[in-house]
């Protein structure tokens, strides 16, 4: 499975949109995106995932570059709720049984 | 339904004791997996299922053994219990492609194992 590169931690204010990058320039034809977070001591939690095109559910909207070398996850009104460890993996599809997490993002949502 | 379900919560061993960590999903899922989480990391894959009576290794299976009889079951045994198996483990399960696939893999709420 393709590697992923995410900055170790962003700040966010409250009701403001976030958005938290990912790299993935060795991710093959056949890998789709997928996010995750975690919130303190939780199990992950899926958040939305996609191939090539751009996707949005009602939690988040993804972004993937033309090139699929990169990704950008959009929580467009981050709530305190939403501070957690947010992961980018790369894998083909009905594979997820296998993940392969990184370290993520911690996110801080602010007041 | 109730989702993943992981007992016990919290558990605290002595070096040598061997225990299970018991893992159940009511969602009718082929898969099944263990991952570990140490203090600062990600998640690290220890054992999979693809479904009943398949079981397969993850990055790190040294020191657990699993077994998978039903569909709904998934438990994972620790022999010989280390200090450096002190980590929180969470089970996941997702379903097989096919009508109405979500691609999604559940996770339970984790048990919090301490050796000493």
């Amino acid at each position: 499975d393709a590697k992923t590169t995410q900055p170790t931690s962003m700040d966010c204010a409250e009701g403001r949109a976030a958005n938290l990058p990912c790299n993935h320039s060795t991710i093959s034809g056949n890998e789709y995106v997928y996010w995750y977070r975690q919130i303190h001591s939780q199990g992950p939690q899926y958040i939305i995932h996609g191939l090539k095109n751009n996707e949005t559910n009602e939690m988040a909207s993804l972004i993937i570059t033309e090139d699929r070398k990169s990704s950008t996850l959009i929580l467009p009104h981050a709530t305190l709720r939403d501070t957690a460890v947010y992961y980018c993996i790369v894998g083909i599809r009905g594979s997820n049984y296998k993940l392969t997490f990184g370290k993520g993002t911690l996110l801080t949502v602010n007041p | 339904n109730a989702g993943v379900t992981q007992t016990p919560k919290f558990q605290v061993l002595k070096t040598g004791q061997s225990m299970t960590l018991q893992c159940a999903q009511d969602m009718n899922h082929e898969y099944m997996s263990w991952y570990r989480q140490d203090p600062g990391m990600g998640l690290r894959l220890i054992h999979y299922s693809v479904g009943a009576g398949i079981t397969d290794q993850g990055e790190v299976p040294n020191g657990y053994n699993v077994s998978r009889s039903t569909t709904e079951d998934f438990p994972l045994r620790l022999l010989s219990a280390a200090p450096s198996q002190t980590s929180v483990y969470f089970c996941a399960s997702s379903p097989t492609p096919g009508t109405g696939f979500t691609d999604t893999q559940y996770f339970g709420p984790g048990t919090r194992l301490t050796v000493l």
